[in-house]
């Protein structure tokens, strides 16, 4: 199985803050990772593909970016809204495995 | 576009649940659909997946051999038989379409609210 290491696993910020997350996969993923974010009680939410690729009607103050085994989730100006836990998933092949997560306090 | 989870519990070890996913708002028979747990305390884990025809599915090392995934296309219901349970089962179990594959695998872009499941003597 294709191991992902996120980081850090807490990150605290302020209102207005650029943050960034970063997933490293144990071998190449091309660019077959996605980010989801989870609140509690919640489902996790689709944010990113195929790096990259903002999934529709995610605000542009979330990006990805990165390939190979090095990836990162950037969040700029950080609203109360986004304190959530931040995952990576590998999409590559089965299983899809995700990320440890990454919980942001504000 | 709705994913409604049921059939969660609390079950002994050795025993068997059957978990449903009802779907609503989609294009049930051209949806690939997986399912999904988290333990408490940890993040998501992938447990099994089926694709648009039965014949092919996906199941995590973990679930195996005691569990099986099935789809009632008339229903537009997702299924998820689990025998011989075991404590480290205990989790909240999730539905979720599968989109974007990269022909091997997929991203998830719809899911329910999931469904309790506790294995306890």
């Amino acid at each position: 199985d294709i191991q992902m290491t996120q980081s850090p696993s807490t990150l605290s910020a302020s209102i207005g803050d650029t943050i960034t997350v970063t997933c490293r996969a144990s071998q190449s993923i091309s660019s077959w990772l996605a980010w989801y974010q989870q609140k509690p009680g919640k489902a996790p939410k689709l944010l990113v593909y195929k790096a990259s690729t903002l999934e529709s009607g995610v605000p542009s103050t979330f990006s990805g970016s990165g390939g190979g085994t090095e990836f990162t989730l950037t969040i700029s100006s950080l609203q109360p809204d986004d304190l959530a836990t931040y995952y990576c998933q590998q999409y590559e092949s089965y299983p899809p495995t995700f990320g440890g997560g990454t919980k942001v306090e504000i | 576009v709705q994913l409604v989870e049921s059939g969660g519990g609390v079950v002994p070890p050795g025993g068997s649940l059957r978990l449903s996913c009802a779907a609503s708002g989609l294009t049930f028979s051209n949806s690939i659909l997986h399912w999904f747990r988290r333990a408490p305390g940890k993040g998501p884990e992938w447990v099994s997946g089926i694709g648009i025809g039965e014949a092919e599915t996906h199941y995590a090392d973990s679930v195996k051999g005691r569990s099986t995934i099935s789809r009632d296309n008339a229903r537009n219901t997702l299924y998820l038989q689990m025998n011989s349970l075991r404590d480290e089962d205990t989790a909240v179990y999730y539905c979720a379409r599968g989109v974007h594959s990269s022909g091997r695998c997929d991203v998830f872009d719809i899911w329910g609210q999931g469904t309790a499941v506790t294995v306890s003597s």
